[in-house]
């Protein structure tokens, strides 16, 4: 059982353009909702995360947009560069001491000029 | 890198060899996280721990054992390597302190293949 399905698997957006993933999520009890970028022969890390209190958290280019009624959570890349071309995952948790990070099956981004 | 190292960072095997993963840490956090990524799979925990000598399995963790004797610490064995096993693996930790609590932070990966 998949408890964190990630779409689309892969995305190609133009320079400049809004490049958008979307996540959804089976566990209501997860209450931690962060995004992972990995660049080729790296780690993942983290960029940005959001708790189901509020809808939207913006860090420059980047916003998290949350839905938990529909528990479904989206990643925005705004003015997106071609430094930008990456996998992105995003994952879920609940906050209850040693419960791993589930994580999405990952999007590979490309951001063409 | 939040102070992880992996090592080896790259190895090559053949089926039915035992395999050991190395990952240290410097901060001395308690919890430390074992996953394999795999095209198409994304990320896949295989086993994790809270603690010393404490340990729990993830959702792959046939073929793979760990222990964690200090805190430093965490190997991930594969008692006799598959090609199946071939992937990347990754370890990952959670500061119990300051920022989030929730986050866990990565270490470079080990690329095995197993022949």
């Amino acid at each position: 059982q998949q408890q964190v399905k990630q779409s689309p698997q892969s995305l190609i957006v133009q320079k400049g353009g809004i490049s958008i993933i979307n996540c959804a999520y089976e566990n209501t009890a997860f209450d931690y909702f962060p995004w992972y970028q990995q660049f080729p022969g790296k780690g993942p890390a983290l960029l940005i995360a959001i708790r189901p209190d509020v809808s939207e958290k913006k860090e420059g280019r980047f916003t998290i947009s949350f839905n938990k009624s529909a528990k479904q959570f989206s990643l925005h890349i705004m003015d997106s560069q071609p430094g930008d071309s990456a996998t992105y995952f995003c994952a879920a948790s609940r906050n209850s001491g040693n419960t791993p990070l589930v994580f999405g099956k990952g999007t590979r981004l490309s951001v063409i000029a | 890198d939040a102070g992880i190292t992996q090592s080896p960072r790259h190895k090559v095997t053949e089926t039915g060899t035992p395999v050991t993963l190395r990952c240290h840490q410097t901060e001395n956090h308690r919890y430390m996280y074992w996953y394999r990524q795999d095209p198409g799979h994304g990320l896949r925990l295989i086993h994790y721990s809270y603690g010393v000598k404490d340990t729990d399995k993830g959702e792959v963790s046939d073929g793979y054992s760990v222990s964690r004797s200090k805190t430093e610490d965490f190997l991930l064995t594969l008692e006799s390597a598959t090609s199946s096993q071939t992937s990347v693996y990754f370890c990952a930790i959670r500061p119990l302190a300051g920022g989030s609590t929730d986050t866990q932070y990565f270490g470079p990966g080990t690329r095995l293949t197993v022949l």
